[in-house]
């Protein structure tokens, strides 16, 4: 079965500071992945995707993250940090077959301080 | 605006008396999904339908039913409500096509069982 695990509950940067997410992933074959931020109060938004391709995606809101098969990993990054990225972030996992399933992780709650 | 509108967006009810929560989109999206969040545990996917008369289980369906009578609609129904059913709820859809995964969520709804 897949599965997700972000191994951060909480992290806390400084503005202007880089990000990294950490997300590993379970998958028996090469699965499709999500990072989804959620800000208080409101649903989920998708920030980038990987199907297929160049591993490395751009996402909205100055986000990237790089897709390394060899560990399993699709890391969140950004290289400065606003305050308004104060937010929870999930990592997801899709099946690539015809089921229309996502599997999310637990999220990483990002705390930023000025 | 592209929208996925859910309501109520709070409830507080009593155990066994039965409710629906309500999910539109305006997008004309085929596929259609309801999540529950609970605390570290991430989103678990109750029910999906991939198009009108087409539902399938999710991860967590035990105590929820849902129908889609038509393409913009996708309410989630508990028969008789329990306490374990107090959570936040989101319906999310996208369109058909690579990974069907969702693509817009509602702002959600948090539900109360007393």
């Amino acid at each position: 079965a897949q599965s997700v695990t972000q191994p951060d509950i909480h992290i806390t940067v400084s503005e202007g500071a880089s990000l990294e997410l950490r997300c590993n992933y379970s998958y028996g074959a090469t699965p499709y992945l999500f990072w989804y931020v959620q800000s208080p109060g409101q649903g989920l938004q998708l920030l980038l995707k990987y199907f297929s391709g160049d591993t490395l995606v751009q996402g909205i809101k100055g986000f990237e993250a790089e897709f390394k098969r060899s560990q399993s990993s699709f890391n969140l990054r950004k290289p400065s940090v606003h305050w308004s990225d104060a937010a929870e972030y999930f990592c997801a996992v899709g099946h690539t077959g015809t089921a229309s399933k996502l599997t999310f992780g637990t999220g990483t709650r990002l705390q930023v301080t000025l | 605006e592209a929208q996925v509108t859910q309501n109520p967006r709070y409830l507080i009810t009593v155990t066994g008396k039965k409710l629906t929560v309500t999910c539109s989109q305006n997008m004309n999206h085929e596929y259609m999904s309801w999540y529950r969040q609970d605390p570290g545990l991430g989103l678990r996917q109750i029910y999906y339908s991939m198009n009108v008369e087409v539902t399938d289980k999710g991860d967590v369906p035990e105590g929820y039913k849902v129908s889609r009578k038509e393409k913009r609609n996708f309410p989630l129904i508990l028969e008789s409500p329990s306490p374990n059913q107090t959570s936040l709820y989101f319906c999310a859809s996208s369109p058909l096509g690579q990974g069907n995964q969702p693509q817009h969520f509602g702002d959600g709804t948090r539900l109360s069982i007393l």
